[in-house]
């Protein structure tokens, strides 16, 4: 059974700073990885997309990484604004699509 | 073009009540998979759907139920409500071929009072 740990569970941080949010994941046997934000009561936002054959992407200020073997992904924030507030939520997909999520990390960047 | 998109947004049932949840997928996306958050937690996946017919499914009980319609469009049914239903339901859309992207929904807000 797959099981998706993010870690910290909420980190809060001045504006500017650079950040990284932890993922981690017990079966490597997966097709792909995607980095979620998710704002208070809303849905999610996909944020980054990795397949299980690339190492990592990036959009704008965000890099996502991925080490299959090891199980982990790490999510990289460059210049963090206050509008970066929000909860991250890494998901993988496994077998016959199934998802598995985390429980997420709640970020505040503090102006 | 437009995302996913589900109704109603908010919703509040009464113990043991049935409630129908509805998603309409991102267009050119054949795939509707459902999710229920409770607050504080991840996403948990309650089952998938395609062509018509529930591929996979999570661990929820039978009172969970859908079905898939041939515009790709879904619905969530849950019978005989219980408190602890009371969640942020998900729906999400992809492409079966390929790992694609998942697009989710703004979500129904269910309250079971």
């Amino acid at each position: 059974k797959q099981e998706v740990t993010q870690i910290p569970a909420a980190l809060s941080v001045p504006e500017g700073e650079n950040l990284v949010l932890n993922c981690s994941f017990t079966d490597s046997a997966i097709y792909n990885l995607q980095w979620f934000r998710q704002d208070p009561g809303k849905g999610l936002t996909s944020l980054l997309l990795i397949q299980s054959s690339q190492r990592e992407q990036t959009s704008g200020r965000l890099n996502a990484s991925l080490d299959k073997s090891s199980g982990r992904s790490t999510l990289y924030i460059a210049a963090s604004q206050p509008g970066d507030s929000a909860t991250y939520l890494c998901a993988v997909r496994g077998g016959y699509q199934k998802v598995t999520f985390g429980i997420g990390t709640k970020l505040q960047v503090i102006p | 073009d437009a995302g996913v998109t589900q109704s109603p947004t908010h919703l509040i049932k009464t113990r043991g009540q049935q409630v129908t949840l509805r998603c309409s997928p991102k267009s050119g996306h054949d795939t509707v998979s459902w999710y229920q958050q409770a607050l504080g937690q991840g996403p948990q996946f309650i089952f998938q759907y395609y062509e018509e017919e529930e591929r996979q499914r999570g661990n929820f009980p039978d009172r969970f139920s859908g079905h898939q319609f041939p515009n790709y469009s879904s619905e969530l049914n849950v019978n005989a409500l219980l408190l602890g239903d009371s969640a942020l339901y998900l729906c999400a859309s992809s492409l079966a071929l390929g790992n694609t992207e998942a697009f989710f929904g703004q979500g129904t807000r269910l309250t079971v009072v």
